[in-house]
């Protein structure tokens, strides 16, 4: 079964840090990929996604992703952190033999940025 | 614009008692999804709909849950004899429908229901 691996539970970190954060998952076939973030007592939101083309894709408010196939990989990165991006991070992997587009998540990484 | 709304935003429920929870999508999304949020098994996929029929429920944990969705639009998931295991947040999500197989769209979220069984 398809599963998404984030390798850190809980992150904390200082403003102006930078951070990444890993994702891999272990479906060989074709995938798509997103990062979903959850802010404090807000829903989930989508940060970036990627579905094909150019393996380095850019989201909103700072954040980048890179797909590497060759790794099963699609590790979140972000060069210098604020306090605002203190939130739960969830990756999620939609296989394309799935044509339903189930969304798999990861089990979310708690990031804390700290002033 | 509206995205999609879901209500209850809480509910609290004794065990035995059944429950609905709604989910109304965002216009024009005919597709629409239902997760639920739990501390033990994070976020698990419960039951997609494709306009008004569901051809995709394997994630519903026991036969206590069903869904439907009417209209192509408004969603209600149903716990029947509801279990202090199904306390959780449980999220609706809606996006287009994929155009191409194997190539998902973006799915939005609902803000969700927090549900707990005492």
């Amino acid at each position: 079964a398809q599963s998404v691996s984030q390798h850190n539970h809980h992150v904390i970190l200082s403003e102006a840090a930078s951070l990444e954060l890993g994702c891999n998952y272990s479906y060989g076939g074709t995938v798509n990929l997103f990062w979903y973030v959850q802010y404090p007592g807000q829903h989930l939101q989508l940060l970036l996604k990627y579905f094909s083309g150019d393996p380095l894709v850019k989201g909103i408010k700072g954040f980048e992703a890179e797909f590497i196939k060759s790794k099963f990989s699609f590790n979140l990165r972000k060069p210098s952190v604020q306090w605002s991006d203190t939130a739960e991070y969830f990756c999620a992997v939609i296989e394309t033999t799935d044509s339903w587009g189930k969304l798999q998540f990861g089990a979310g990484t708690q990031v804390v940025v700290t002033p | 614009g509206a995205g999609v709304s879901q209500s209850p935003s809480n509910k609290v429920t004794e065990k035995g008692k059944d429950v609905e929870l709604r989910c109304d999508p965002i216009s024009g999304h005919t597709a629409l999804y239902w997760y639920r949020q739990s501390l033990g098994q994070g976020l698990e996929f419960l039951i997609y709909f494709q306009g008004n029929s569901a051809p995709d429920k394997s994630g519903l944990p026991s036969d206590r849950f069903s869904a439907e969705r009417t209209g192509g639009s408004v969603s209600t998931l149903t716990i029947q004899r509801t279990q202090q295991e199904d306390s959780a947040v449980y999220l609706c999500a809606s996006s287009f429908l994929s155009t191409n197989l194997g190539q998902g769209e973006t799915q939005y979220f609902g803000p969700g229901t927090r549900l707990l069984v005492l």
